[in-house]
């Protein structure tokens, strides 16, 4: 089945840029999602094939998706931004299609 | 506004069984793919079932795959997992998620139910 993976955590400075990646073979030849997700509270949206933003996301956040690797990027990282990030795909080619990565835990320091 | 809300969690014993409902509002639901994602504590998302705006196609995750039942009410507006031989490792909060394309994003959310296996 296909694997997402994800770094467990990644840290910046307020004001700085944050990248979280994600990876999976040939992954580009897949739409890869985001998702935001703050303590106690349900997953949100933030990025959808590869690199639109839904209604609603500053522009801040970001998406590429490229070769074995996509990326989220946020810009001018405020505190608010502090939670954990996941990608995931959908693999056609599985019975099971469904995968996340691992996720990763954004600190704003 | 869109909304979903789960629920029919809470405590069951090993082995038991539970049905999880989540009743939609503010779209046309017979309009989305729906989708069961569940997390366990302190872990990541992990996506458990899949259902066709039809009903007609359904997946599941190998974890779950002979024990969990997705369906759908398009008239009720509801979608319905029932869960079968629950195991400790299936303590979760469990969301609904929809989908206005097949294999797309999931873009709307619930607020989740969490379900606890345990005797």
């Amino acid at each position: 089945s296909y694997v997402l993976t994800q770094p467990p955590s990644v840290s910046v400075a307020p004001g700085q840029t944050a990248t979280i990646t994600c990876g999976g073979n040939n992954i580009e030849g897949k739409s890869v999602h985001w998702y935001q997700q703050k303590p106690g509270q349900a997953p949100v949206l933030v990025i959808n094939y590869d690199r639109d933003r839904p209604s609603g996301i500053p522009e801040r956040f970001s998406g590429v998706n490229s070769g074995n690797t996509a990326t989220l990027t946020i810009t001018r990282v405020e505190a608010g931004d502090e939670a954990d990030y996941s990608c995931q795909v959908w693999d056609s080619s599985s019975d099971h299609p469904g995968v996340f990565g691992g996720g990763t835990k954004l600190t704003v320091l | 506004q869109v909304q979903l809300v789960e629920s029919g969690g809470g405590l069951v014993k090993p082995g038991g069984s539970q049905r999880l409902s989540c009743a939609a509002s503010g779209f046309t639901f017979s309009d989305q793919y729906m989708s069961w994602i569940r997390q366990a504590p302190g872990k990541g998302l992990e996506w458990i079932s899949y259902i066709s705006k039809s009903g007609s196609t359904k997946y599941y995750g190998d974890s779950v795959k002979g024990r969990f039942t997705i369906s759908r009410d398009n008239a009720q507006k509801s979608l319905h997992l029932e869960m079968s031989s629950l195991r400790a490792e299936d303590t979760a909060v469990y969301y609904c998620a929809s989908s206005t394309k097949w294999g797309g994003s999931f873009d709307h959310w619930g607020q989740g139910a969490l379900v606890t296996v345990s005797s």
